[in-house]
């Protein structure tokens, strides 16, 4: 199972500044197939970004995908306080997706 | 618009099964996999498995593997998820979601069943 590992656990940020959440997998992830999900306290996920690079529908610009290989990063350049959430990293592969634990972003 | 509604919350004692539909509108039902997908308390999301609508092939996770089922009703459009044995663990949101076409990504999910297993 690739195992995917986010980083920070926790980011407390305030309004305008540029957020940088990490996601390291424990075996190369296959044509970039990761994609990052947003998640509100009592609300499905929502996909932000897929194949690793590309925005999903209606998101805002100021998030962006990149990495290749084992490292992946999601940015928020500049914050805005609707973007206080959980964000996750997900990969597909032969055995199947899997989700990492999860980074919080706590607004200031 | 695309919409996936899902059946509502079940209470179940341990060893029982029980069984969440989602019923997609708003696409080509047979177009997209459904993945299902939990979550626990507290948790991050766990993937279970896809159903390919079209074919009725699924592939499941290792850990579900022989306590789960997913089928589809291609005449309504709607997907099923069933999880047998169940234990105080398997206490979690599930959702069903649908699978970006041409990429990696869920795009679109259901609003979620809480499964809640208590003797």
């Amino acid at each position: 199972e690739n195992v995917l590992t986010q980083s920070p656990g926790t980011v407390s940020l305030s309004p305008g500044e540029r957020a940088t959440l990490s996601c390291r997998a424990s075996q190369s992830v296959s044509s970039s197939y990761l994609a990052w999900y947003q998640q509100k306290p009592g609300q499905a996920p929502r996909l932000l970004i897929y194949d690793a690079t590309s925005r999903a529908t209606a998101v805002p610009d100021r998030f962006s995908g990149s990495g290749s290989g084992t490292d992946f990063t999601l940015t928020i350049s500049r914050l805005e306080p609707e973007d206080s959430a959980v964000y996750y990293c997900q990969q597909y592969g032969s055995l199947g997706l899997t989700f990492g634990g999860g980074t919080k972003v706590a607004i200031k | 618009q695309v919409q996936l509604v899902q059946s509502g919350a079940e209470v179940k004692k341990p060893g029982a099964s029980v069984k969440v539909s989602c019923k997609a509108s708003g696409y080509t039902f047979t177009g997209h996999y459904m993945h299902w997908v939990r979550q626990a308390p507290g948790q991050g999301p766990e993937w279970m498995g896809w159903i390919n609508p079209n074919s009725g092939d699924t592939k499941s996770a290792q850990k579900f593997q022989g306590r789960v089922t997913m089928t589809r009703d291609t005449s309504i459009s709607t997907a099923y998820m069933e999880l047998s044995r169940l234990r105080s663990d398997d206490t979690a949101v599930y959702f069903c979601a649908r699978v970006i076409l041409g990429a990696v990504g869920l795009d679109y999910w259901g609003q979620g069943t809480l499964v809640t297993v208590s003797s």
